[in-house]
């Protein structure tokens, strides 16, 4: 079955970096997008950024751009997110979830909360 | 990209039918028909209800429904079950990826 399984929760300080990975099993995968989500405590959904795991091509929200570098390793079917120069509203829960091409996204990770404080 | 705007709350009694709205623009959501629906509980990951505006996934029942009409989608849970109560968001892709604002399903 379609499986993707994130790393643990992180407690960082602000200025500091954070990279979560997202193992991926059961599918092909070059075939789907993984795309990065984010939610803050009590608050909405926040899309951040999608790799396409085929070539490595990218795509990050204006919001994020150069904090934000989703990379892939294909040979263990993982792809990383990196998030730098924390500050506190960067504290959330982070998720990656696979997607389809220009359209919806299906399978979820579990979640990895990313904690900013001094 | 702004998000997509969702009521804050509905609510309705069991057996009830609640609507969602998620309203773009004319460039987003009436222009594409790459809108999807999502329910969330709390401290757990999202889960996929609609895609493609209508279409639903294997395992959602068929009292969950999404529509569009305009610049507007929507989902619609007839039959509220308690296990209902939770959020929901929408999902859109037009230039890039956004998700609506949210909406918290209270079942009275």
């Amino acid at each position: 079955q379609v499986r993707l399984v994130q790393s643990g929760a992180e407690g960082k300080e602000p200025g500091a970096s954070v990279k979560i990975s997202c193992k991926t099993s059961g599918y092909t995968f070059t075939s789907f997008y993984i795309h990065w989500v984010r939610q803050a405590p009590g608050q909405g959904l926040e899309w951040m950024a999608v790799i396409n795991p085929s070539g490595g091509g990218t795509t990050y929200a204006q919001k994020f751009q150069g904090r934000v570098t989703v990379t892939r390793d294909t040979s263990t079917r993982t792809v990383y997110m990196e998030l730098s120069s924390l500050k506190s509203e960067d504290t959330a829960v982070y998720f990656c979830t696979r997607g389809r091409y220009r359209d919806y996204v299906d399978f979820w990770g579990q979640g990895t909360l990313v904690t900013v404080s001094s | 990209q702004s998000a997509l705007t969702q009521p804050r709350s509905v609510s309705g009694s069991p057996g009830q039918s609640v609507t969602i709205s998620c309203t773009g623009t004319s460039s987003d959501i009436g222009s594409y028909n790459s809108v999807s629906w999502y329910q969330q509980h709390p401290g757990k990951a999202p889960k996929l209800l609609i895609f493609d505006v209508t279409r639903r996934p294997s395992g959602v029942p068929d009292r969950v429904s999404g529509s569009k009409s305009g610049n507007t989608a929507s989902l619609t849970i007839s039959g509220l079950q308690a296990e209902d109560e939770a959020d929901y968001f929408c999902f859109s892709y037009v230039d890039t990826y956004v998700f609506g604002t949210g909406t918290k399903v209270t079942v009275l």
